[in-house]
């Protein structure tokens, strides 16, 4: 079945380092999500991406979705102590059920 | 609009009994998906409604748990005999079809 692995599992930075983690689908998705998890809170949707080499800006965040749309990065730019949670990307198969498949998430902590 | 609706917020209960989670999704998603998180890990997928069709539930650990949707709107996750690693946060999810998902705050589950 469809698989979405995401790396790393963990990254410390200092406030003001940029962050970044990637998604990798071991099937070609019809689009991908990320969401943000707040210590102690609930995911929330953050963006989706559905087009072959698209990128989105959200203030210091940018998306990208690969050419092949199996893979997808998030990317902060100088990281503040309100980035800190963990991300998810999901994503969708072309094919079957349709189901949105979560990464394992990269948990972001920041050194103030 | 009103969220996802899960109740109760928190359950304690002893070793051996049964527990029902309550999910009431967002009016009008047909899609609704049930989580387990343990303390600082990820999502585990347990099972997912689109619809009428049959449910995906090929991420339900063990034959103890069980969940049903209702009228296609209110879910229940279903654990019997519940064992000390049931404990963990259920999340519910709904969507409509392939939007992003809204997650309910969850139930917070300890086996004691």
């Amino acid at each position: 079945g469809q698989q979405v692995m995401q790396i790393p599992q963990y990254q410390h930075v200092q406030e003001g380092e940029d962050f970044t983690t990637y998604c990798n689908s071991s099937t070609t998705l019809s689009n991908i999500q990320w969401y943000k998890q707040r210590p102690g809170g609930h995911p929330v949707f953050l963006i989706q991406l559905v087009k072959s080499g698209e990128v989105k800006k959200q203030k210091r965040l940018t998306f990208q979705f690969g050419e092949a749309k199996k893979n997808s990065s998030l990317h902060i730019t100088a990281t503040q102590t309100t980035d800190v949670g963990t991300y998810f990307c999901a994503g969708t198969g072309i094919q079957g059920a349709q189901k949105l498949v979560f990464g394992q998430g990269t948990r972001l902590t920041i050194n103030p | 609009g009103a969220g996802v609706s899960q109740s109760p917020s928190n359950k304690v209960t002893e070793k051996g009994k049964d527990v029902e989670l309550r999910c009431d999704p967002i009016s009008g998603h047909t899609a609704l998906y049930w989580y387990r998180q343990s303390l600082g890990q990820g999502l585990e997928f347990l099972i997912y409604f689109q619809g009428n069709s049959a449910p995906d539930k090929s991420g339900l650990p063990s034959d103890r748990f069980s969940a049903e949707r209702t009228g296609g709107s209110v879910s229940t996750l279903t654990i019997q005999r519940t064992q000390q690693e049931d404990s963990a946060v259920y999340l519910c999810a709904s969507s409509s079809h392939r939007d992003s998902q809204h997650f309910g705050d969850g139930t917070r589950l300890s086996i004691l």
